[in-house]
């Protein structure tokens, strides 16, 4: 099993919907991140957590939500979705002792 | 802040042929320096990381890179490329601070001829 796992792996919705992503670590690591990756722009963080009481904004964190469950889940959220937020999402996760990031396989988002 | 340029989108090479891929970075402070790849339809896998000390840095696969702090730059290279080494890659940088978060750039896709 993966140590960073993503659900759904692939999702197409209609714009307007409200739609979760979701990721869970069996890492035990405290930090968590959400980035979107787009074509010819690199990945991008959104919002990143250092423990269930600490959340915080990245870059792009407008149309979006997050709320991390549990050390080990961390979910984002779009409210209304929109066709640009189509893209590639990461999970990612780090040790607070460790510089290596550890990234789930992403999650296809289309919005139609 | 910092911010992280790839030169080159795109590099096509020959199976066995030497490869470099650039990466330049801005930062008013020290920074780590991170080399990612993605396969195909997975996640990303670190390749090799700057840190301190030495500046040239070998990672898995035989790739290595070597960081220029005169020059803001950490290319990665490889003397031999082979067909699994086609991927996307990923130059990143942090401010090895509090959240450390990862800035990456635009990617180079290289992909390996026959």
């Amino acid at each position: 099993d993966a140590d960073v796992t993503q659900t759904p792996r692939n999702r197409i919705t209609k714009t307007g919907k409200r739609i979760m992503l979701e990721c869970s670590q069996t890492k035990g690591h405290d930090r968590m991140y959400w980035y979107r990756q787009d074509p010819g722009l690199g990945l991008r963080l959104i919002y990143y957590s250092f423990d269930v009481k600490d959340i915080n904004k990245g870059e792009i964190s407008d149309g979006y939500s997050v709320s991390r469950q549990a050390q080990a889940k961390f979910s984002l959220s779009l409210e209304s979705a929109i066709p640009n937020q189509t893209a590639l999402y990461f999970c990612a996760t780090r040790d607070r002792g460790s510089t290596e990031a550890f990234f789930g396989q992403g999650t296809r988002l289309t919005v139609v | 802040a910092q911010s992280v340029t790839q030169l080159d989108s795109q590099v096509p090479v020959f199976e066995e042929a030497p490869v470099e891929l650039r990466c330049n970075y801005s930062s008013s402070v020290s920074v780590y320096l991170f080399w990612y790849v993605q396969y195909p339809n997975q996640g990303l896998q670190l390749l090799l990381k700057y840190l301190s000390g030495s500046t040239l840095v070998k990672g898995i696969n035989g790739f290595e890179a070597e960081f220029n702090k005169s020059q803001t730059s950490f290319h990665l290279r490889k003397p031999s490329v082979h067909i699994s080494d086609t991927a996307e890659y990923f130059c990143a940088v942090s401010d090895g601070q509090g959240a450390q978060k990862l800035v990456f750039g635009q990617g180079t896709r290289l992909t390996i001829n026959p």
